[in-house]
């Protein structure tokens, strides 16, 4: 079983939609939790960075970490054409190794 | 937040020459640095991490010989692939972090072995 399980999508939604995008990883260690956002040719972007559980939002996302199910999400309001992109989630137990799912592609259609 | 730079970009070169990455966090220290490969539309590939001052930790199947990691200084980590084939093009992205704090990531390094 991997660390980090991710549906790589792709996920094509219209412009306006919510958008929902989960993790859910094994180890009951973790306790940083990442969200990065990947254009095409470029470095991974830090969209979201939260430690243990809970909500954290930043304009049009939010982040929410479920300790109890292992579960991470990242919602997108609003959706943008810009905001298409692979979506990587991350995990850490104590800031040193990090785990990474393996993205999901999303396309916002106008 | 944290910037983090890479040189150069783009790079293309012969076959059995060897190319230097060089990778650079800009405004902190970054103890850890990360060295990942990428191929198209796939998930990062961890191929080292690399400490201030010590030898470089190689993921299983890296080769150390082939790709050569230096962490002199804790704003600075290099990768250079020696005697480059055309099967080592590919997208290679650094990152680096500081103690309890999370990964930065340089915009990355497209290379093409003719």
């Amino acid at each position: 079983q991997k660390e980090v399980e991710q549906d790589p999508g792709p996920l094509s939604v219209p412009e306006g939609a919510i958008v929902s995008l989960n993790c859910t990883y094994s180890n009951s260690a973790f306790q940083y939790f990442m969200w990065y956002r990947q254009y095409s040719r470029k470095g991974p972007e830090l969209l979201m960075y939260t430690y243990s559980s809970g909500n954290k939002e930043d304009g049009r996302f939010t982040a929410q970490v479920d300790k109890s199910s292992k579960y991470i999400s990242l919602f997108i309001r609003d959706s943008q054409p810009s905001d298409s992109a692979t979506y990587l989630c991350a995990m850490s137990v104590a800031g040193n190794q990090f785990y990474f799912g393996t993205g999901t592609s999303l396309t916002v259609i106008p | 937040g944290a910037v983090v730079s890479q040189h150069p970009s783009r790079v293309i070169c012969k076959s059995g020459t060897s190319v230097k990455i060089e990778c650079r966090s800009l405004d902190f220290q970054a103890t850890t640095m990360f060295w990942y490969r990428q191929f198209p539309k796939k998930s990062l590939m961890l191929m080292a991490t690399s400490n201030e001052g010590s030898k470089a930790t190689y993921e299983q199947g890296v080769e150390k010989d082939k790709f050569l990691i230096n962490h002199a200084s804790l704003t600075l980590s290099t990768l250079t692939v020696t005697s480059a084939h055309p099967e080592d093009s590919s997208f290679y992205i650094c990152s680096a972090t500081e103690p309890g704090d999370t990964q930065y990531f340089g915009p990355g390094t497209r290379l093409t072995v003719l």
